[in-house]
């Protein structure tokens, strides 16, 4: 089955502690993305990747990290989580110049304390 | 600056009728632009796009309307059903490029 898959789906955890959300398709997408969801913002792009070993700023890519070592994997990483990036997630993929129809993941519900 | 704006948070129908759910751009370089489909615990879902070079697209039950003077387009939903109820996201992006700029959803609830 076609998916992007993420984990956790839900995270408890403190200010300062280092995370990582982790992120994988395995329709052979050159394109990933991360996004928050906020109450009344909608959806922000926080960092995007066309490719391995390409990766670039969204919208609101402070205090986030990215890489992009294989191409089914894009994993976020929180060097410092902070209460303000208590959020709801989203990883999504896609494939360059097909109609940009992008394929997302369940989401990760995170909450910094 | 919001490139996309939903300026309804929320819609209320009853089953069977017409839902149209309401979109404006700000800029005019997008060319491309989508709708997607989020049920709660669930990631958002592509439901039906539209190209600038058309200003309808139709799939089923969903029609997208597509006004660029205007800057504007609109998804319209006949007949509602229950199971339509959800959040609904515009989307637009430009040149090819993969980033989708969203709006803010218009919550859709369709009453039996």
């Amino acid at each position: 089955e076609a998916q992007v898959t993420q984990n956790p789906r839900y995270l408890i955890t403190v200010t300062g502690k280092k995370l990582t959300v982790t992120c994988s398709q395995n329709m052979n997408h050159e394109y990933m993305s991360w996004y928050r969801q906020d109450p009344g913002l909608g959806l922000r792009q926080i960092y995007y990747s066309m490719n391995v070993e390409v990766t670039d700023k969204g919208d609101v890519p402070e205090g986030y990290k990215v890489s992009r070592k294989e191409k089914r994997n894009f994993p976020l990483i929180l060097e410092s989580p902070s209460p303000n990036q208590t959020s709801l997630y989203f990883c999504a993929s896609g494939r360059p110049m097909r109609n940009n129809e992008q394929f997302f993941g369940p989401g990760t519900r995170l909450t910094v304390l | 600056d919001q490139q996309v704006k939903q300026n309804s948070p929320s819609l209320s129908v009853q089953e069977g009728r017409i839902s149209i759910l309401n979109c404006d751009y700000t800029n005019s370089m997008f060319d491309y632009f989508l709708w997607y489909k989020k049920y709660p615990a669930e990631g958002p879902t592509f439901l039906i796009s539209i190209s600038s070079i058309k200003d309808k697209n139709e799939d089923g039950r969903f029609t997208v309307f597509l006004n660029k003077s205007a800057k504007h387009l609109s998804l319209h939903i006949v007949p509602s059903q229950p199971g339509d109820s959800a959040v609904y996201f515009c989307a637009a992006s430009q040149g090819g490029s993969e980033k989708l700029v969203f709006g803010k959803g218009t919550k859709l609830t369709v009453n039996p």
